[in-house]
């Protein structure tokens, strides 16, 4: 079944790296366009970031903006989301999500169950 | 970028009742529009997306409607597992943006 799996969470000190994976199964990974959503504790959802089906188009929200870079490996079927210089309005959990369509960005039809970066000394 | 805006923030409500929740963009978006469910601890899922397209697998009990600026989710004859937070994303252009969301709680 289509199953999109995320790691590399954890505690990260103000103004540290790092770097989650979302690791997809069950569809043509090279076809679809890719996202990150998160969610800081209690709030609601924050788009982050998309990359095209090959990987030559990113986006970003401008509160990741020149810290944030989204990436992916379609020979290991795996989508990357690079963060340096943390704030603590990074903490949250990280979700990666599928595009519903693989010809237009309308919306996400799969999302992963996340992992959680907290930021704090 | 697009602001979008949800109300209301919560309703209370009983199973068989319909709710409507409205989403404003702070511009024309068209069709751009997409909403999702998120229950409590689970991942968001995807219910409608160009504003009236239900997605696969989900019941028809749920409708949306609207463009431009304007857009309606229904939910008709609520059910115990729909009790969760809606929130509507516009696809119009990049970044992305969602709502701040509804949450639909048991009276």
């Amino acid at each position: 079944q289509v199953q999109l799996v995320e790691s590399g969470g954890g505690v990260v000190q103000p103004g540290r790296s790092l770097r989650l994976s979302c690791a997809a199964s069950g569809f043509i990974f090279s076809s679809f366009g890719m996202h990150w959503v998160r969610q800081a504790p209690g709030k609601g959802l924050e788009w982050v970031a998309v990359i095209s089906h090959d990987g030559k188009k990113q986006y970003y929200a401008d509160s990741v903006k020149g810290r944030f870079t989204i990436s992916r490996d379609n020979s290991k079927n795996t989508l990357y989301l690079e963060m340096v210089s943390q704030r603590d309005e990074d903490t949250a959990v990280y979700h990666c999500a599928k595009e519903r369509d693989p010809r237009v960005s309308t919306s996400m039809d799969v999302w992963g169950q996340g992992t959680t970066v907290t930021v704090s000394s | 970028d697009i602001q979008m805006t949800q109300s209301p923030s919560s309703v209370s409500a009983s199973v068989g009742d319909r709710i409507t929740i409205t989403c404003r963009a702070s511009q024309g978006i068209g069709t751009w529009l997409a909403w999702y469910q998120q229950r409590p601890e689970k991942a968001p899922k995807l219910l409608i997306y160009g504003a009236s397209r239900l997605h696969s697998g989900v019941p028809s009990r749920f409708s949306g409607s609207g463009s431009g600026t304007d857009f309606t989710l229904i939910i008709s004859g609520l059910q115990p597992e729909d009790f969760a937070t809606y929130y509507c994303q516009q696809a119009n252009s990049f970044p992305w943006t969602f709502g701040q969301g509804t949450k639909v709680e048991i009276k």
